[in-house]
C-alpha cells in the first residue's frame, strides 16, 4: 500500500532541545518537502529536496535543517534557534516536474513545554 | 514578489446553494494551478489541477489570466463539502513547487 508516514503523530520538546521528525514515502518520488501549517497562515515551505543529497531552503527555513540521503526519507529537525516552533509540520512528496500535484503525509504536531 | 491570496477565511453556504472559492495571484508568467481540500481528521489531498481540466466532486476551476484569478467553483454545495480548501499556484520555472493560499473553511449547513 503505497504512501507517505509521518511519524511520530505528536510530539514534545522541551526549551533548548533539538527534535527529528521522521518522513518516509514508497512511491518513488523524487521530489520531497516540508511544509508548516499555522492556523490562519496556510502553509509555509519550510525546505524542500527534487534529488537526493540535495535540498533548498524555503521559506521559513530558518531554526531547521534537513538530509535527504536516501530517496524514501526526508527528516527534518526542529533545532532549538528556531524561535517559535509549535506547529503541526507536514511532509509531501511528488513526482519531479511542474504539473505534478503532492501526496501528503498525515502530520505531527510538535509543541514545546 | 510572488502571492497568493484567498480573501474569505470562512464561507458558510446551505446546502444545495452554489459555491465559489475565491483564489488570487499574483506571478509573473502563467503558474500551474491546484486546489487542495483538507476534510476534518484526513490528509490534504488534492481536488483539482488546472492542466487536466477536470471536475472532482462537481467542482470546477476556471483560470481567468486578465484577473489573474482560480476561483474554485460548485453549482450545488452538499453537507461532505465541509472542509477546508487551499489554493496552490507553481511558477512554471520553479521546477513543481507550490505556494499556499491562507486556506477558506466551508461549512455547508443542512
Amino acid at each position: 500500500d503505497g504512501g507517505i508516514t509521518q511519524s511520530p503523530k505528536y510530539l514534545f520538546r522541551k526549551e533548548g532541545q533539538n527534535v527529528t521528525l521522521s518522513c518516509e514515502q514508497n512511491l518513488n518520488h523524487d521530489a520531497m518537502y516540508w511544509y508548516r501549517q499555522d492556523p490562519g497562515q496556510g502553509l509555509r515551505l519550510i525546505y524542500y529536496s527534487q534529488i537526493v543529497n540535495d535540498f533548498q531552503k524555503g521559506d521559513i527555513a530558518e531554526g531547521y535543517s534537513v538530509s535527504r540521503e536516501k530517496k524514501e526519507s526526508f527528516p527534518l529537525t526542529v533545532t532549538s534557534a528556531q524561535k517559535n516552533p509549535t506547529a503541526f509540520y507536514l511532509c509531501a512528496s511528488s513526482i519531479a516536474g511542474t504539473g505534478y500535484g503532492y501526496t501528503f503525509g498525515s502530520g505531527t504536531r510538535l509543541t514545546v513545554v | 514578489a510572488q502571492r497568493v491570496t484567498q480573501p474569505e477565511k470562512l464561507l458558510s453556504v446551505f446546502k444545495g446553494a452554489p459555491v465559489e472559492l475565491k483564489c488570487n495571484y499574483s506571478y509573473s508568467g502563467s503558474p500551474e494551478l491546484f486546489w487542495y481540500v483538507q476534510y476534518s481528521r484526513q490528509r490534504l489531498q488534492l481536488l483539482l489541477r488546472h492542466i487536466s481540466r477536470e471536475s472532482i466532486k462537481g467542482f470546477t476551476a476556471d483560470l481567468n489570466k486578465g484577473e489573474t484569478s482560480f476561483h474554485l467553483k460548485k453549482p450545488f454545495a452538499q453537507e461532505e463539502d465541509s472542509a477546508m480548501y487551499y489554493c496552490a499556484p507553481s511558477p512554471i520555472r520553479a521546477g513543481n513547487m507550490l505556494t499556499f493560499g491562507g486556506g477558506t473553511r466551508l461549512m455547508v449547513k443542512p
